[in-house]
Formats: C-alpha cells, structure tokens, sequence
C-alpha cells in the first residue's frame, strides 16, 4: 500500500517563529489531507489538498502532486498551534486502504 | 465542534469482555469511517461505510465488527478484548467518498 513519510518527527519552536511541515507519499493520490490534533485529543481537519495551494488563516499548503510531496506552512506560531500535525492520504490505485496516515509531526510553541 | 459524536467518551473494562461503540456523523454526511489510534500504531483506519453499506476494510481484527444503521449512525463492537485493544477509537464522517474528513472526540478504551 501506500506509503506517508512526514518530517519532522519533533519540531520545539518560540512563538512567533515560522515553520515548514513536510509530508513525502510512495504514490499517485486523489486525496491529500492534513490535519492537527490538540493536547486534548481532537483531531482537526485543516486542509483538503490533493493538489494546488491553499491558505487559512497562518495556515497554508501546498501539494505538488507530480513530485509526491506536500508542505504545511505554519506562520507566526502560536502555543495554541502545539500539538501532532498528520498527513494522510488516499491512492488513485484505490484498494482497501482508504486515508493512511503518516506518523505525525510532534510541534511544541513555547511563550 | 466537527459535528461528529461518539459516545462513550471513556471505557473501562476487562479483559473478554465485549463493548459498543457509537457514533452519530454530521448532517449530510453519508460515510462513516472507523479508526485506532494507539501509541505503538499510529492512526490505524478500521471501516467504512457508505449509506449504509461496507465499502473499505483495512486492519480490522475478526474480533471487531461494525455497521451503519438506515439513520447513518454507526457502531463498532469489540470483543473477546485483550490488553492490547486498549486505545483511541476514532469515527470521522464525510459527505462522499474522497472529501474532507471530520473526525469525532474519541472514545478511550481502556482494558484491563
């Protein structure tokens, strides 16, 4: 099945630093999302991505299908922004695997 | 809030025992997807269904099952639980097949 390889694994900024979250996948996908999960557990859906650019807020992503890899940018953190961030995707080949989600990348903002 | 609700929020129980989860997805929402998440697995993607009928199966034990009932909401039984079952039982929602997925709070299994 597809594979979802994000980096990095840890990342301990200052607030209001940027910062770059990077999500390599094996193959072709038709779904590519991004999402956070909090301290307490919830898991946010922050970008719906397969391809192109998107922006929210400080948040942006950006897909690059062709070359199998998509970029979370995080601008003028926030400690609200700690937490896991997870990739996951779907492939065009299909199958039994619906979204598969890479390991997450650990982000802790401090004051 | 995503809209998605699952119920309980904590379980604890024994081992061989069975339990029910339940989640109710958004309004309008047509599938029903069921994940684990453990700290030596990562998320794990269990089922989905779509309106009512199985349309994915990933990394589901024999010992889990699930459905989606005519109202959309979805359970997912466990049972003869082990030690290792314990984990975060996710159920996301979704209006079609590949659209953003909205995930509920959880339900914290814990075996013992």
């Amino acid at each position: 099945g597809i594979q979802v390889e994000q980096s990095p694994p840890d990342l301990i900024l200052q607030e209001g630093a940027n910062s770059t979250l990077r999500c390599n996948f094996s193959d072709s996908v038709n779904n590519l999302q991004w999402f956070h999960q909090n301290p307490w557990g919830q898991l946010i859906n922050l970008f719906y991505i397969p391809s192109g650019t998107k922006q929210n807020g400080r948040l942006s992503a950006t897909t690059v299908a062709t070359e199998r890899y998509s970029l979370l940018y995080i601008s003028s953190s926030q400690t609200t922004d700690s937490g896991v961030y997870f990739c996951a995707v779907e492939g065009r080949q299909g199958g039994s695997e619906k979204l598969v989600f890479g390991k997450g990348t650990k982000l802790t903002v401090n004051p | 809030d995503s809209g998605v609700t699952q119920t309980p929020k904590h379980l604890i129980t024994a081992t061989g025992q069975r339990v029910t989860l339940r989640c109710s997805p958004r309004s309008g929402d047509l599938s029903v997807y069921w994940y684990q998440q453990s700290l030596d697995q990562g998320l794990q993607f269990l089922i989905q269904y779509y309106n009512g009928e199985e349309r994915a199966k990933g990394n589901i034990l024999e010992r889990f099952s699930a459905q989606q009932f005519p109202d959309l909401h979805s359970e997912l039984n466990l049972s003869s639980l082990e030690l290792g079952d314990s984990a975060l039982y996710f159920c996301a929602s979704s209006v079609g097949q590949i659209s953003p997925l909205h995930f509920g709070n959880g339900t914290r299994l814990t075996v013992t």
